[in-house]
């Protein structure tokens, strides 16, 4: 069984970084792509950006560059997304979720983190 | 970026009804189109790709079609369970972009 398990809320203060995790399983991690996507309550699904499980390949969406840095550690069949100089605007629900293969959707969901950006 | 707008942005339905949910995208997409549902605090569901197959373990009352710029997704015989927000969301360029949200209710 695919599985895509998420760290926990995050509460941080504005200006600093978080980082957050997608352990996998039930499926050859470096096989597939994995993105990352935000959602503000209440409000639309923004894609952030992607990240090859095999060699760490990235490709971003341009709103997200210099905030999200995406990597992987293949040994551990994880992922990471990095969130950097967070302001209110960062606080908002983060999902991981696996890229159908050579489909364009998304096939399986990490059950999401939320994070809060306050002093 | 390709603009994906829904519409309605919200309905109601009674037991058994058939509804549609539109999505027009800002340029042709070639049937790249993924529909999800997705329930209060949880993270979307993938109900259908390449705008008419039919993800595995979604019932066969969730149906899509369309081409070009114009894509819909019909649920026949509305259920309680069906409840929630559907999105559609394209997948020919980067950066991968979404729509607005349906919200369906039950009646």
């Amino acid at each position: 069984e695919v599985q895509l398990q998420q760290s926990g809320a995050e509460l941080v203060k504005p200006g600093a970084s978080v980082k957050l995790s997608c352990k996998t399983s039930g499926y050859t991690f470096s096989n597939y792509y994995m993105s990352w996507l935000k959602q503000m309550p209440g409000q639309n699904i923004e894609w952030i950006g992607n990240i090859y499980g095999g060699n760490g390949g990235t490709g971003y969406n341009q709103k997200f560059k210099g905030k999200a840095t995406l990597t992987v550690d293949k040994s551990s069949s994880t992922a990471y997304m990095d969130l950097s100089s967070l302001t209110s605007e960062d606080s908002a629900v983060y999902f991981c979720a696996r890229v159908d293969y050579g489909g364009p959707g998304f096939d399986y969901w990490g059950q999401g983190v939320m994070v809060t950006v306050s002093s | 970026d390709i603009q994906m707008t829904q519409s309605p942005h919200s309905l109601s339905a009674s037991l058994g009804e058939t509804v549609s949910i539109e999505c027009l995208a800002s340029e042709g997409i070639s049937n790249y189109l993924a529909w999800y549902q997705q329930k209060p605090g949880k993270s979307p569901q993938l109900l259908i790709y390449y705008a008419s197959s039919l993800q595995d373990g979604v019932p066969s009352r969730f149906s899509g079609s369309g081409s070009g710029t114009q894509y819909s997704l019909k649920i026949s015989n509305m259920q309680p369970e069906d409840e929630g927000v559907y999105y559609c969301q394209q997948g020919y360029k980067y950066p991968r972009t979404f729509g607005g949200g349906t919200k369906l209710e039950l009646k």
